[in-house]
């Protein structure tokens, strides 16, 4: 059972406008949520996170809102670019009992049309 | 034996020493990692391999040269590092690969290059 769930396999957003992309999980114990990247042929790249005592993040042109209640979390990007199209991966991680877990959703792929 | 290990800990080494990190997990698992972890940088993915086999490189330098003799067993070995290669390296197994997959991780290797 998949604890990080991306639902929308892909995105289409217009160059300029905002693309929000979602990412539901179900394990309440993690404490940190991480945004990744990744182009084709090359590996996910770090983009922003958010402290599970958070519920907002901002870094330039994107910003993270965590929901605890609703186990959700969403990636805004404004404005949306087209060097933004690739695949953007939600992850979290799980500290406990001396051990590291770090559970990627399956992403989204958002293409942003010039 | 629980879950992944890695030896050594903590290694100091010298710019034209060379090294292996180990890293061995007891899970069963198909897939294994290798990820730098830089002061105030969240983790950077660089090997993936799946059944013994390299199946991601994300663009990292020659000094760094892994080796998956068994699907248990990851060695990244080091030659000629730069002190900015210090980090914390970290080794990390699932199931299968993939970005749906939960990554098990191991403690890490603290590394300094003097």
């Amino acid at each position: 059972d998949q604890q990080v769930k991306q639902n929308s396999p892909s995105l289409s957003v217009q160059e300029g406008r905002i693309s929000i992309l979602n990412c539901d999980y179900t394990n309440s114990m993690f404490d940190y949520f991480l945004w990744y990247k990744k182009y084709p042929a090359e590996g996910p790249t770090f983009l922003i996170s958010i402290s599970s005592i958070k519920d907002k993040n901002e870094d330039g042109r994107f910003t993270v809102f965590l929901n605890k209640s609703a186990k959700h979390l969403s990636l805004h990007i404004v404005p949306s670019q087209p060097g933004d199209s690739a695949v953007y991966f939600c992850a979290a991680t799980l500290y406990g009992a001396g051990s590291y877990q770090l559970t990627f959703g399956k992403g989204t792929k958002l293409s942003v049309i010039p | 034996e629980t879950g992944v290990t890695q030896t050594p800990r903590h290694l100091v080494m010298g710019m034209t020493n060379k090294k292996s990190l180990k890293c061995e997990q007891h899970l069963g698992h198909n897939a294994m990692y290798w990820y730098k972890q830089s002061a105030k940088k969240p983790l950077e993915l660089m090997f993936v391999y799946s059944l013994e086999e390299r199946v991601e490189n994300n663009s990292v330098p020659s000094r760094f040269s892994p080796e998956c003799p068994n699907s248990s067993h990851l060695f990244l070995h080091l030659h000629t590092l730069q002190p900015e290669d210090s980090a914390l390296y970290l080794c990390a197994s699932s199931q299968d690969p993939g970005e749906g997959e939960t990554q098990y991780f191991g403690p890490g290797t603290r590394l300094l290059v003097l």
